[in-house]
């Protein structure tokens, strides 16, 4: 069982935004910027693509942008391209651990 | 450019034990901390444990503290996790990555598939 609540799945059609939530509590995303999203194709190693709640490593799309309020983190995908269809994953530092989600599959229609 | 390139793919038997690498090139490898990740089918990553190579300090998840080692050798840039008897649930994919104290992992290698089975 993940530490941290994703929707299982999140669908759109090309050219929709759609929004991941990510829930955990008080103790680590409510707690801690240090909240990071990770994509990741079948097959292949997870990408980094949000940290510290917010930015973006170099390379990454403006279209993804990430943000929090209290404890819940949560990952926008603006312009929905077919090539976004990917399992997502969150993660959140706490008391010298890192948590991760369990993850989020989205499907473009 | 930041490369973090594992050794392939193991399959062993319930008991034996097993090393797996990861070399890193591109970046000051003994002044960055690396991780080793594991993921099983369908499910989450899990971090299991860190290691500054520097000075050899590492961190384990409570997890997987006493089921695995990890190690690192600067003079070769390489991270190492190893079991010492394997067991059919340690099967997984395995990733090492770099990481700034646990808070993301930045730069991530290809994978190990270790598979454990009689």
């Amino acid at each position: 069982q993940s530490a941290l609540t994703q929707p299982a799945s999140v669908s759109g059609s090309p050219g929709q935004s759609i929004t991941i939530s990510c829930t955990g509590t008080s103790s680590d995303v409510g707690d801690y910027n240090y909240v990071s999203w990770y994509q990741q194709y079948p097959g292949k190693a997870p990408k980094l693509m949000i940290y510290d709640v917010s930015n973006r490593p170099s390379g990454v799309s403006d279209r993804f942008s990430g943000s929090k309020s209290g404890d819940t983190a949560s990952l926008t995908i603006s312009g929905l391209q077919a090539e976004d269809e990917a399992d997502y994953y969150c993660s959140s530092y706490t008391s010298r651990r890192i948590l991760f989600g369990a993850g989020t599959r989205v499907t473009v229609l | 450019e930041v490369q973090l390139v594992q050794s392939g793919a193991e399959v062993k038997k319930p008991g034996e034990s097993l090393k797996i690498s990861c070399q890193g090139s591109g970046y000051n490898f003994a002044r960055n901390w690396i991780g080793w990740v594991r993921q099983m089918p369908g499910e989450g990553p899990e971090w299991m444990g860190i290691i500054y190579p520097g000075d050899s300090d590492t961190r384990y998840s409570p997890s997987f503290q006493g089921q695995v080692t990890i190690s690192a050798d600067k003079s070769t840039s390489t991270a190492h996790l190893q079991w010492g008897s394997l067991k059919a649930s340690d099967t997984a994919m395995y990733y090492c990555a770099t990481t700034q104290w646990l808070r993301h992992f930045q730069h991530w290698g290809q994978g190990t598939l270790v598979t454990v089975s009689s």
